[in-house]
């Protein structure tokens, strides 16, 4: 199946910092998700990225679609105490809504 | 609209018993999807339902996992019998065919350990 690598694995920032992360796939993706799960809940889409070279901000959010189309980054800027949780990069495996995920980030914020 | 429910929200069984998950789609929605996350690794995706039919169940691990979805409306997962390394947190997913994919919504999960 189609893999995607993503990193880093977990971060602690502090509070007020920006956090970037990012996710490599040595498959093409037609499109490119950012996936937020917070704690004792599903994950929750983010941002859809449908074109390569895209940018897409969402608030403090901003996400990438790379130009080879293998890769993606997703940015916070001036990271809030309700940033924790676990990131996961998604794509459609071929032209359907079956997802394939990296195995995510965990953000911790230190206040 | 209620969400996507998924129940139990924990189960612990013991190794050789069995485990019923059961999700309800948001009302409408005919495809149903179950992934599984095992821990620290990425959400896997198990099976696709289109209404009562099974469209896709390639990633169901192997023969001791069954997922039914009778008359198109809440879907089960049955695991018999359980081993340990069925561990994980199980998603339910639903959407709307030809929606767009801020439609598709996933439940809270169900987080089964098996000992």
């Amino acid at each position: 199946g189609q893999q995607l690598n993503q990193s880093p694995q977990s971060m602690f920032i502090q509070e007020g910092e920006d956090v970037s992360m990012n996710c490599t796939s040595s498959s093409i993706f037609n499109t490119w998700l950012w996936y937020k799960q917070d704690p004792g809940e599903g994950p929750v889409l983010l941002i859809a990225l449908y074109k390569a070279g895209e940018l897409t901000s969402n608030g403090r959010l901003t996400a990438q679609f790379g130009i080879t189309r293998k890769d993606s980054f997703l940015n916070i800027s001036a990271s809030i105490p309700s940033d924790v949780g676990i990131y996961f990069c998604a794509g459609p495996r071929s032209n359907d809504y079956k997802l394939s995920f990296g195995a995510g980030t965990t953000v911790t914020v230190r206040a | 609209e209620a969400g996507v429910t998924q129940f139990p929200s924990h189960s612990v069984i013991e190794k050789g018993q069995t485990v019923t998950l059961r999700c309800d789609p948001i009302s409408g929605h005919d495809n149903l999807y179950w992934y599984r996350r095992v821990m620290g690794k990425e959400i896997k995706f198990l099976l696709h339902f289109v209404k009562e039919s099974k469209q896709d169940e390639s990633g169901m691990p192997n023969n001791r996992f069954l997922a039914e979805r009778t008359g198109g409306t809440y879907s089960t997962l049955k695991v018999q019998p359980a081993e340990l390394e069925d561990s994980g947190v199980y998603f339910c997913a639903s959407s709307q065919s030809g929606a767009s994919l801020y439609g598709y919504t996933f439940g809270s999960g169900t987080r089964l350990t098996v000992v």
